[in-house]
């Protein structure tokens, strides 16, 4: 059974551009989270999406957002780039709604953002 | 906002020693996840705890449900090279709007 996979696994971009990531969930997994990784704060939800909506949003400034295609394969947008976007990061999925027991993130390997 | 604590930020070891994690919280969690990140590499599920006092093993690896369910641990046994990375805790509260969150990882070096 494929992993998740999230695409491209490294970005380069110039502060002031937008940029799109690309997340494949394990197959039969309904819900796709989103989360940024950085050195200094760890792991920090972004948001995540069930059934095509978003069920939960972390802190996060309206430049981040994400929309989820009926396959269930989900995207994530960031506008206006900033340098403090420079990150990894990770899409991870699930069977059922990320919040229900016994159903665990799987993560992918991530998305790999430099901001310049 | 939710806050897990791990500490120390790295930990040092001998191959074939055994080494213990803990992962604590001011809040109540009904779920505990534990994984392992490897560079380059996203976060790899390692064990999950539904239950407070609930000791869970997989392979090496041993991690316990606190009973105050404000805590967790993980333990792993007779470590060897490849156990090196860094180790995250995850909670999780039951609710609509509950998001698991992470602790800021362990990471944990094995000198051969």
């Amino acid at each position: 059974k494929a992993g998740v996979t999230q695409t491209p696994r490294y970005l380069i971009k110039t502060r002031g551009q937008q940029v799109t990531l690309s997340c494949s969930p394990i197959s039969g997994h309904r819900s796709v989270s989103w989360y940024q990784q950085t050195p200094g704060q760890g792991l920090q939800f972004l948001f995540e999406y069930f059934s095509e909506t978003q069920r939960n949003k972390g802190n996060f400034p309206g430049r981040f957002s994400g929309r989820q295609f009926a396959n269930s394969r989900s995207e994530m947008n960031v506008s206006t780039l900033e340098l403090g976007d420079s990150a990894l990061y990770l899409c991870a999925s699930s069977v059922d709604r990320a919040t229900s027991m016994n159903s665990p993130l799987h993560f992918g390997n991530g998305t790999r953002l430099t901001v310049t | 906002g939710q806050q897990l604590n791990q500490s120390p930020q790295s930990m040092f070891i001998q191959e074939g020693e055994d080494v213990s994690m803990n992962c604590t919280s001011s809040s109540i969690f009904n779920t505990w996840l534990w994984y392992k990140q490897d560079p380059g590499e996203g976060p790899v599920l390692l064990i999950a705890l539904y239950k407070a006092g609930e000791l869970t093993s997989n392979g090496r690896l041993t991690a316990q449900f606190g009973i105050t369910r404000k805590d967790s641990f993980l333990n792993i046994s007779a470590s060897i090279p490849s156990d090196v990375g860094i180790y995250f805790c995850a909670g999780r509260k039951t609710g609509a709007n509950s998001k698991l969150t992470f602790g800021k990882g362990i990471t944990l070096s094995v000198r051969p």
